[in-house]
């Protein structure tokens, strides 16, 4: 049983600049939540997807966006990079969108943005 | 809106040594779930430890217990028989019964000295 993987480990992009990081779900998960962790902080949720549709998002503007195909893979889109997006992007996969058992994370992205 | 607090920053115990991790929350539900997170350099979150709020019983999991005063909203980790490779960013966490998302609070960064 695969676990939750998450590309790239690491990149660097430019303000401006869009991103998109990706997340393949752990075997049998039908669920996938993104976070966003910031340096010396706790994770802040950022949206989940269930069966290729939105379902769930936090507190953060429309240039975040995301995907989910499938296969129940992931992808987080961030348009216009901005210097503060610069943080550690986790994702975890769920067998149901309510689901607090086998609740997976990945081990993230590290973004910077210069 | 749900909020986690941990008022410490960082923490460190003697090896073998018993250490306590705090953390409060604040909320208006009467059904939800708490957990600690652990999140060592390889930056996946390990979930440690799990309590469903209707339970009075706090819950075990070998050298890991938590102390949950549900009246003071208040929701402690004991780790005993500290070992090295408890050395991690440890972080409480806050769900609502069938809400998609956790909160997290800032995190413990707990030292282990031998």
């Amino acid at each position: 049983e695969t676990g939750v993987t998450q590309s790239p480990t690491h990149l660097i992009k430019t303000r401006g600049q869009q991103v998109t990081l990706r997340c393949s779900s752990q075997s049998g998960h039908n669920t996938v939540s993104w976070y966003q962790q910031a340096l010396g902080q706790g994770p802040q949720f950022i949206f989940q997807y269930y069966r290729e549709e939105e379902n769930g998002r936090g507190n953060f503007p429309p240039r975040f966006s995301g995907l989910q195909f499938p296969n129940y893979s992931s992808e987080l889109n961030v348009n216009a990079l901005e210097l503060d997006d610069s943080a550690l992007y986790l994702c975890a996969s769920s067998l149901a969108p309510g689901q607090i058992y086998g609740y997976t994370f990945g081990s993230g992205t590290r973004l910077t943005v210069v | 809106a749900q909020t986690v607090t941990q008022s410490q920053p960082e923490m460190s115990v003697q090896e073998a040594e018993t250490v306590t991790l705090s953390c409060t929350y604040d909320t208006s539900e009467s059904d939800y779930y708490l957990f600690w997170y652990k999140q060592p350099p390889s930056r996946q979150m390990i979930l440690v430890i799990r309590q469903e709020a209707y339970k009075q019983q706090n819950a075990t999991e070998n050298r890991f217990s938590v102390n949950f005063q549900k009246a003071a909203k208040s929701f402690s980790l004991k780790i005993s028989d500290s070992q090295l490779g408890d050395a991690a960013m440890y972080f409480c966490a806050y769900r609502s019964r069938g809400a998609q998302k956790l909160v997290f609070g800032q995190g413990t960064r707990l030292t282990i000295n031998p």
